[in-house]
């Protein structure tokens, strides 16, 4: 069974460096999902594609934030230019329809 | 004020308890209803996906919803120490695909 799967599973970066986080969803879902978690507090969306279109974008994603799915499969997201407040765990997520269903995230830390 | 409200806890039980744990909305548009289990750090957990009002069974898991009064609960029956862990609600609303979380709530079942 192939769940949704996140690499890496931890970044540990200096402020001001560029990382990047790539996501495999189940293979079926055509919807892919990117979240952003703090400490203590719910998922929140940042962005979501339909197969390779990115169809919504929340505010939280600032134009230093950038996600791809280029062959509507795997999806990329690239923050540039990191500060102190990104660091949070990044999820993932795919569904074929309303449920949604996450990967195990990726945990960033920025110094 | 949150679109989702939910108590954090930490909520502590025997093993063996009923546990009811609840959330409340104010934006009517939510028509779609999930709870996560999430256990630290992990991603997060399907258990239960219902859209009408009333209630939906799984196992030791109920999951109820009262469109009119905004209010939403899930009911863990016989309780283990397994389900220590934070649960989530989530909506979706019928215009768009993001799930909206609440905090989310710990739960401690003590052995």
């Amino acid at each position: 069974d192939t769940g949704v799967s996140q690499n890496p599973r931890h970044k540990i970066t200096k402020r001001g460096q560029n990382v990047t986080f790539r996501c495999d969803p189940i293979s079926e879902h055509n919807r892919l999902y990117w979240y952003r978690q703090t400490l203590g507090q719910g998922p929140e969306f940042l962005t979501y594609f339909q197969n390779e279109a990115q169809l919504e974008k929340s505010r939280l994603l600032s134009d230093r934030f950038s996600a791809e799915r280029p062959k509507g499969s795997f999806s990329t997201l690239e923050i540039q230019r990191t500060e102190q407040g990104d660091s949070a765990m990044y999820l993932c997520a795919s569904s074929a329809s309303t449920e949604q269903f996450f990967g195990p995230g990726t945990r960033l830390t920025v110094l | 004020q949150k679109e989702v409200e939910q108590d954090p806890g930490p909520l502590s039980v025997p093993e063996g308890a009923i546990v009811s744990l609840n959330c409340t909305y104010s934006n009517s548009a939510f028509q779609y209803f999930m709870w996560y289990r999430q256990y630290s750090r992990k991603g997060p957990e399907l258990l239960m996906y219902t859209y009408s009002s009333g209630n939906k069974e799984d196992g030791r898991f109920t999951a109820q919803v009262d469109k009119s009064s905004k209010y939403i609960s899930l009911f863990i029956r016989d309780s283990q120490p397994s389900d220590s862990a934070t649960y989530l609600c989530a909506m979706v609303d019928t215009g768009r695909r993001a799930l909206t979380f609440g905090s989310g709530t710990r739960l401690q079942v003590q052995p």
